[in-house]
């Protein structure tokens, strides 16, 4: 089955630009979707399709995709950035959604 | 506006059944196919299951297989989560989830399923 690989924490300072990985095999062939998660709250959209944004989402917020690695980038941190950070692509082979294991963001 | 609403979750013991709910608004239910998505405490989001908008295609993750059944009742625009022969490890928040294409644009607030003795 299709794996995914996140770092399990990134730790950035305010104002400084955090960059968040997501690891798989050939995933720059997939479409990849990334989602910010608080503490007590459904997940939220935050990229699609490797780096468009759903509207309401800031343009700090991006995502690249190419070969074994996609990459969030949050730029200009900011403290209400902090949270957990999914990938997640569809997994063509076998018909299954997969999700990374997400990513908790810390701000210094 | 999308309004996806779980309800149906509790305390169950091992090898019990639960069935989950989730009612739609907001959007042309039929159209879409849609997902179940549980996150266990402390752990990441995991795919459970997808139902296509016909009920044609119906995919469940390894986990739940034989155990779990997905389904939908479009004039009634809701979604279901039969859940039997359930296990520890299967308690976790239950989010139902709508996706467009392969991304998920509308989450539920989600239901807590508990299964302890």
């Amino acid at each position: 089955s299709y794996v995914l690989t996140q770092p399990p924490s990134v730790s950035v300072a305010p104002g400084q630009t955090a960059r968040i990985t997501c690891g798989g095999n050939d995933i720059g062939s997939k479409s990849v979707h990334w989602y910010q998660q608080k503490p007590g709250q459904a997940p939220v959209l935050v990229v699609y399709d490797d780096s468009d944004r759903p509207s309401g989402i800031p343009e700090r917020l991006s995502g690249s995709n190419s070969g074994k690695t996609a990459t969030l980038t949050i730029s200009r941190v900011e403290a209400g950035d902090e949270a957990d950070y999914y990938c997640q692509v569809w997994d063509s082979s076998s018909d299954h959604v997969v999700f990374g294991g997400g990513t908790k963001l810390t701000v210094l | 506006e999308v309004q996806l609403v779980e309800s149906g979750g509790g305390l169950v013991k091992p090898g019990g059944s639960l069935r989950l709910s989730c009612a739609a608004s907001g959007f042309t239910f039929s159209s879409y196919s849609m997902n179940w998505v549980r996150q266990a405490p402390g752990k990441g989001l995991e795919w459970v299951s997808s139902i296509s908008s016909g009920t044609s295609y119906i995919y469940y993750a390894d986990s739940v297989r034989g155990r779990f059944t997905i389904s939908r009742d479009n004039a009634k625009n809701s979604l279901y989560l039969q859940m039997n022969s359930l296990r520890p490890e299967d308690t976790a928040v239950y989010y139902c989830a709508r996706p467009t294409d392969s991304r998920y644009d509308f989450w539920g607030q989600g239901t807590q399923v508990t299964v302890s003795s």
